[in-house]
């Protein structure tokens, strides 16, 4: 089955120490987005690549940071300089160009981070 | 930049009945993209419709359909024959035309289904 998987469901972390959240897709798809969500929030956008080797920051890319070495993964990175990680994290993967519906995002089961 | 609002935080149906969730945006583009996403208590992020801003005709899937004023920038979802599988949060989503640069999210609206 093609899909997104994150890892881990949850995630606990102490202050002042980096950690690394893993996202893979196998639907062939281009683009590959880092949302966040908090309480009473809706998704907001860290990071998104549209293609390997190129990412671009979205609107809260502050403490974070990515890398798109391979087409299936898109791992984010929380640094001790974000300053409230505790949150709900959601990866999502879409195509483009053409090659099927425009902005559909096709979402992970997210991870749960807490900062202890 | 772009922004999605959601004015109802909340909203209550007695199953079987109708309910319609509200957003607005504000866009300085002509081309691009509207979403409505369901996110049940398992946090799963589940697309329920999608609209064209270059399309008149609005979109509808089963019993869900979309009111889509262009001059207004409003989308609202239209949630008929309300089941008790609807309750989740709904978001309501924006993306410009070339579609590859993130979604804009509103802050949703909880349902309820009263049984």
């Amino acid at each position: 089955d093609g899909g997104i998987t994150q890892s881990p469901k949850y995630l606990f972390r102490k202050e002042g120490q980096n950690v690394t959240l893993s996202c893979e897709q196998n639907l062939n798809h281009d683009a590959m987005y880092w949302y966040r969500q908090d309480p009473g929030q809706g998704l907001r956008l860290i990071y998104y690549s549209q293609i390997v080797n190129d990412f671009q920051k979205g609107d809260i890319a502050e403490g974070y940071s990515v890398s798109r070495e391979k087409k299936e993964s898109f791992p984010l990175t929380v640094t001790s300089a974000q300053k409230n990680p505790t949150a709900f994290y959601l990866c999502a993967s879409s195509t483009h160009g053409g090659r099927g519906p425009v902005g559909e995002q096709f979402f992970g089961p997210g991870t749960r981070l807490t900062v202890l | 930049a772009q922004t999605v609002t959601q004015s109802q935080p909340e909203m209550s149906v007695q199953e079987a009945e109708t309910v319609t969730l509200s957003c607005t945006y504000d866009t300085s583009e002509s081309d691009y993209y509207l979403f409505w996403y369901k996110q049940p208590p398992s946090r799963q992020m589940i697309l329920v419709i999608r609209q064209e801003a270059y399309k008149q005709q609005n979109a509808t899937e089963n019993r869900f359909s979309v009111n889509f004023q262009k001059a207004a920038k409003s989308f609202s979802l239209k949630i008929s024959d309300s089941q008790l599988g609807d309750a989740a949060m709904y978001f309501c989503a924006y993306c410009n035309g070339g579609g590859a640069d993130g979604l804009t999210f509103g802050k949703g609206t909880h349902l309820i289904i009263q049984p």
